[in-house]
């Protein structure tokens, strides 16, 4: 059990385009979901938290206007990269877990993001 | 805020030793802590979960200890194999909207 799926695994776009991965938890319900940015040879740095209905809560630094999340319901989450720039190329992960985390975080597969 | 650190950064041993991989963490008001395994290029796979009211987790070959009060954790794998090869990362989770902590991982390469 326990099982995030995150879509697309890979995704090539040109600068000052917009790009939407997915996130969903397919066999439990999400309350809330994370999503983490990962550079080369790095450790994952969380960008925000998102709670089902409500609005995402941003780490600092994290631009709000350029990473929209939305957490539209208990199996979805989503992350738009809105005019990516070579910059943003990066891996992205999301997690879910079930109230507060006390059964631990499930994370998708990672989405490889290349802006050219 | 909470900092975590695994040591050693990397470790490369030849098949079939027994290993011990340590996690350390400044804030020790944490709700649970979560070992995870991560190939190159890959989500991450939770190995093990320890409650904050636990000492301990076992699953399989691997066995995790939590010593809350002094900040540490250590994940022993027993009898590694090639297969066991992955970056491994110590999370611990806070109580503020349950988020996790990653230290840098340790790097393991078990070699034929």
């Amino acid at each position: 059990g326990a099982v995030v799926s995150q879509h697309p695994s890979w995704v090539i776009c040109k600068s000052g385009t917009s790009v939407k991965i997915e996130c969903r938890s397919l066999d439990f319900q999400a309350t809330t979901m994370f999503w983490y940015r990962q550079f080369p040879k790095q450790s994952l740095m969380l960008m925000a938290t998102s709670n089902e209905g409500s609005k995402a809560t941003y780490e600092q630094g994290v631009e709000k206007d350029k990473f929209l999340i939305n957490h539209a319901s208990l199996t979805l989450s989503t992350l738009t990269v809105t005019s990516a720039h070579p910059e943003d190329s990066s891996f992205y992960i999301c997690s879910a877990t079930r109230t507060g985390g006390s059964y631990g975080y499930t994370f998708g597969s990672g989405t490889r993001l290349t802006v050219v | 805020k909470q900092e975590v650190t695994q040591i050693p950064a990397a470790l490369s041993v030849p098949e079939g030793e027994n290993l011990v991989l340590n996690c350390s963490f400044t804030d020790s008001a944490i709700y649970n802590l979560q070992w995870f395994r991560q190939d190159p290029g890959k989500g991450l796979t939770s190995l093990l979960l320890i409650q904050s009211s636990q000492r301990e987790q076992t699953s399989g070959r691997l066995n995790a200890s939590l010593d809350k009060s002094s900040g540490r954790s250590t994940l022993y794998i027993a009898a590694s194999q090639p297969g066991d090869s992955a970056t491994y990362l110590c999370a611990p989770g806070g109580t503020s909207y349950g988020k996790l902590t990653f230290g840098q991982g340790t790097i393991l390469t078990v070699h034929p």
